[in-house]
């Protein structure tokens, strides 16, 4: 099976402007979650969406936005962009999201707001 | 709240030498610990987990973890580095809070693996 896809690999954007970034799980994965990494703050937990709903959120401002497709494929959004949403973006997928489930992983968006 | 703390963000080893990575965690509920690996400009690749059973796990590229429920600890361990050892180590663990398996993780630990 392909793995994890992400698209684009890298980006640079300017503040202010806006990010969409595209997942696309592994087949017939139907929960697909997003995690942020900076040297910072390490890895935390963006949003993660199930059968095209969001059922759980971390700690990020409403910049932040996500949808799933009826493909389980994922975009996320980052509106007004700052300084310090230069990060790796991850995208994961899982069969259901369970607690017990393995999260596979892609190679990430690494973007860079100037 | 679950947390995971993993002790020493530098770990330093020479070929050959045994590896040992800590990693503790804190939870009120049953703990499902992961524990991935992060090459350079890569994604996180699974080693191993720890949902339930034997407490000792084993994973790939030679690499195991035993689940001490009284110490609260994952510690990973490889017997013998090999130079493609050298990457970093994300001890995780599922966050029941939030109803599904999201992953809270530590902060990682940089294995060097000295020829």
């Amino acid at each position: 099976k392909a793995g994890v896809t992400q698209t684009p690999r890298y980006l640079i954007k300017t503040r202010g402007q806006q990010v969409t970034l595209s997942c696309s799980p592994i087949s017939g994965h139907r929960s697909v979650s997003w995690y942020q990494q900076t040297p910072g703050q390490g890895l935390q937990f963006l949003f993660e969406y199930f059968s095209e709903t969001q059922r759980n959120k971390g700690n990020f401002p409403g910049r932040f936005s996500g949808r799933q497709f009826s493909n389980s494929r994922s975009e996320m959004n980052v509106s007004t962009l700052e300084l310090g949403d230069s990060a790796l973006y991850l995208c994961a997928s899982s069969p259901g999201g369970g607690v017990t489930d393995t999260q596979y992983f892609g190679p990430g968006t690494r973007l860079t707001v100037l | 709240a679950q947390s995971v703390t993993q002790l020493g963000s530098h770990v330093s080893v020479s070929e050959g030498a045994l590896v040992l990575l800590r990693c503790n965690y804190s939870s009120s509920v049953p703990p499902y610990l992961f524990w991935y690996v992060q090459y350079p400009n890569q994604g996180l690749q699974l080693l191993l987990k720890y949902t339930t059973g034997a407490t000792l796990v084993k994973g790939i590229n030679g690499f195991e973890a035993e689940f001490k429920k009284s110490e609260t600890s994952f510690h990973l361990t490889k017997p013998s580095a090999h130079m493609s050892d050298a990457a970093e180590y994300f001890c995780a663990v599922s966050d029941w809070g939030g109803s599904q398996g999201n992953l809270i993780f530590g902060k990682g630990t940089k294995l060097s693996v000295k020829p």
